[in-house]
């Protein structure tokens, strides 16, 4: 079984521009969540995902969004990149939403931005 | 005070020691996971629990919802085991949970 897929694994921008990133899940899963792991700040929760729909929301500036798609694929938006939004951009999968269920995570997403 | 403390920080031992990594919470929770983050950056989930005890290979996850707090042991250590092991908490329920994380316990086992 395939695991979790991000796509791309590392990539720069500069400030102002933005950014999409992409996670696939693990076939079957339905809940897609995306977390913000920095040096200074550790992990942080941005949201997560269920068929399709916004379950649960960080608290991040309304730059960064996100959707679903049908087969539960997910994509991140970073709009207006700064600085401080170079961070290492995880996301994790699971077969239910909300509360429970173990969480698999893919390899990351490395931004920098310049 | 953050609401998951981890320790210690750091720690670096001898290959075959046996590892312990504390967690403690100050928040009511429902489910607690143990995950490892290697150089590369991915994360593997190691355990995730909400009593008791878990155990797979040489590593053993306990948890004691009285005293919030958590330990993950590794036994008879290796130098493949070195990494950052976090520690997170889920909070609340539904739509409105958090998940809380520790800043994590970077390992290095010598040989």
């Amino acid at each position: 079984k395939a695991g979790v897929t991000q796509t791309p694994r590392y990539l720069i921008k500069t400030r102002g521009q933005q950014v999409t990133l992409s996670c696939s899940p693990i076939s079957g899963h339905r809940s897609v969540s995306w977390y913000q792991q920095t040096p200074g700040q550790g992990l942080q929760f941005l949201f997560e995902y269920f068929s399709e729909t916004q379950r649960n929301k960080g608290n991040f500036p309304g730059r960064f969004s996100g959707r679903q798609f049908s087969n539960s694929r997910s994509e991140m938006n970073v709009s207006t990149l700064e600085l401080g939004d170079s961070a290492l951009y995880l996301c994790a999968s699971k077969t239910s939403g909300g509360y429970t269920g173990e969480l698999f995570f893919g390899e990351g997403s490395r931004l920098t931005v310049l | 005070k953050n609401e998951v403390e981890q320790s210690p920080q750091n720690l670096t031992a001898q290959e075959g020691e046996f590892i312990t990594i504390n967690c403690s919470y100050s928040v009511g929770i429902s489910a607690l996971h143990w995950l490892q983050q290697h150089p590369g950056g991915g994360i593997v989930s190691l355990f995730m629990l909400s009593s008791g005890k878990k155990k797979h290979g040489r590593l053993i996850a306990t948890i004691n919802i009285q005293e919030k707090h958590s330990s993950l042991h590794i036994t008879a250590s290796h130098p493949r085991d070195s990494a950052v092991y976090i520690c997170a908490v889920r909070s609340g329920m539904d739509s409105n949970y958090q998940l809380i994380w520790g800043a994590g316990t970077k390992l290095i086992i010598k040989p």
